[in-house]
C-alpha cells in the first residue's frame, strides 16, 4: 500500500472549519484514500474514503485532487469533540489497513 | 448496538502469566484483525483471520497467537507476557472488502 504523509499537529478554533492534508504521491489506480479517527483512549473511527470523486457524509467531506496525490479531509464546523489524531491510510479495497502517524487535531475553544 | 466488542477493556496479568482478551462481532464480517497500540504510537497489525486462514504479520513475535472458533469470536493469546507488551490491544473486522470497524479496545497492564 502507498505511504502517505500528514503534518504531525494542527490547531483550529472551535466552530470554524478544520482542514487536514494528506499526501499519498505513490497512490495507485486501484487504491481508495481512507480517513479514520482515534480520540483518546478509543478505537480507531472510520470517517470517510474515497477513490476519485469528492465523497461527502454526516461527519465529513473528503476532496481528493484530480491526479490522486494528495487529499484533504473537511471537518465543516469543527467542535471540541473532534479533538483527535486523524489517520489517512490508502489501500484497496481488500487490503489490510495499516496506519502512518496521523495528525493530531486540537480543537480550541 | 455495539457491532466489535471486546472484553475486558482493561486488563492485568502479571509478567509471564498467559493471557487472553477476547474480541466478538455482530457484522458477520469475513475478516478479524488484531492490532496492537503501544502509547504516543499508531495502531500496528499483528495479524488477521480471512475467514478460518491465519495471515501474520512477518514481524509480529511468536509470543502473540490467536485463535477464531466461529466467524463471531476472536481470541489473542500472549503467552509470556513482557513489560514490553503492555499495550491497548485493538480488535476489527471488515468484510471482503469495505470498511474497516475498530472495537473500544483491551489496554492490557502487566506488572
Amino acid at each position: 500500500d502507498a505511504k502517505t504523509t500528514q503534518p504531525p499537529s494542527m490547531d483550529c478554533a472551535e466552530g470554524r472549519a478544520a482542514n487536514l492534508p494528506c499526501n499519498h504521491s505513490t497512490i495507485s489506480g486501484n487504491e481508495y484514500v481512507y480517513w479514520y479517527r482515534q480520540i483518546h483512549s478509543q478505537g480507531p473511527q472510520y470517517i470517510i474514503h474515497g477513490l476519485k470523486n469528492n465523497e461527502t457524509n454526516e461527519m465529513a467531506s473528503l476532496i481528493i485532487t484530480e491526479d490522486r496525490k494528495s487529499s484533504t479531509l473537511i471537518l465543516p464546523h469543527a467542535t471540541l469533540r473532534d479533538t483527535a489524531v486523524y489517520y489517512c491510510i490508502v489501500r484497496t479495497g481488500a487490503n489490510n489497513l495499516f496506519f502512518g502517524t496521523g495528525t493530531r487535531l486540537t480543537v480550541i475553544p | 448496538d455495539a457491532m466489535v466488542i471486546q472484553n475486558p477493556r482493561y486488563q492485568v496479568t502479571q509478567f509471564g502469566k498467559p493471557v487472553t482478551l477476547s474480541c466478538s462481532q455482530t457484522l458477520n464480517h469475513n475478516v478479524m484483525y488484531w492490532y496492537q497500540q503501544k502509547s504516543s504510537q499508531a495502531p500496528k497489525l499483528l495479524f488477521h483471520y480471512y475467514d478460518k486462514d491465519f495471515n501474520n504479520e512477518a514481524d509480529t513475535p511468536d509470543n502473540f497467537q490467536s485463535r477464531r472458533p466461529n466467524t463471531s469470536f476472536c481470541f489473542l493469546d500472549i503467552r509470556s507476557p513482557g513489560l514490553g507488551d503492555a499495550a491497548m490491544y485493538l480488535c476489527a473486522t471488515s468484510p471482503r472488502q469495505g470498511v474497516t470497524f475498530f472495537g473500544p479496545g483491551t489496554r492490557l497492564t502487566v506488572l
